[in-house]
């Protein structure tokens, strides 16, 4: 009973590398959310994607980020170009309905601490 | 702009003891309200919710209570265990997938 997977769970990179991180939701669940966490922060919305679309991306920076759910594979979420400030742990989430938190809690992964150095 | 705040980012209570955290919102348009919890390296896992349209919702050892009128709710964790020592986040949401998070409340429960 696998519950969202999120690899890897440490990232470091060096100022203008890219990152990528991968997502694998629960198992029957098509909908999946990324957040970022900034030290001393709650977790904050990024995106939201169904496979092969993107629902909401309005938390989503609105250079270097971008993030993909395929209809094969996990979803990725990719930083080009990464600086210090983008230093936090991204979590994934995934419902198995994308009618809101009433409907199903978002189940969360255990994370991906991104480092720039 | 903070519409979720979490104003005690630490709570020390004794093992047997009622743990109370609190949580207040900005933002009339939220109608429903979680609570997570979340140990070390690991993610949030969810403890429970309650609907705009109740003031209170009980779950074993947990409830919460919600003020509207207050734009308040608070978690109360009666009686606290060792294993309840976690970060713990308040969350809010308007109807939509989007969730607001406060920035946490560290419970340390002593044994």
């Amino acid at each position: 009973n696998a519950g969202v997977m999120q690899n890897p769970r440490h990232l470091v990179r060096r100022r203008g590398q890219e990152a990528r991180l991968r997502c694998s939701p629960m198992k029957g669940h098509s909908h999946v959310y990324w957040y970022r966490q900034l030290p001393e922060e709650g977790l904050k919305f990024m995106v939201y994607l169904q496979k092969e679309n993107i629902i909401d991306e309005s938390g989503m920076p609105k250079e270097r980020f971008s993030a993909e759910f395929p209809k094969e594979g996990p979803s990725i979420l990719r930083i080009q170009q990464v600086v210090r400030g983008d230093s936090a742990a991204y979590f994934c989430a995934s419902s198995s309905t994308g009618q809101g938190a009433y409907n199903s809690p978002l189940h969360f992964g255990n994370g991906t601490r991104l480092t720039v150095t | 702009d903070q519409q979720v705040k979490q104003n005690s980012p630490s709570l020390s209570v004794q093992e047997g003891r009622i743990s109370i955290l609190n949580c207040d919102y900005t933002n009339s348009m939220f109608d429903y309200f979680l609570w997570y919890k979340k140990y070390p390296a690991e993610g949030p896992t969810f403890l429970i919710s309650i609907s705009s349209i109740k003031d209170k919702n009980e779950d074993g050892r947990f409830t919460v209570f919600l003020n509207k009128s207050a734009k308040h709710l608070s978690l109360h964790i009666v009686p606290s265990q060792p294993g309840d020592s976690a970060v713990y986040f308040c969350a809010a949401s308007s109807s939509d997938y989007k969730l607001s998070f406060g920035a946490g409340t560290t419970v340390t429960v002593r044994a």
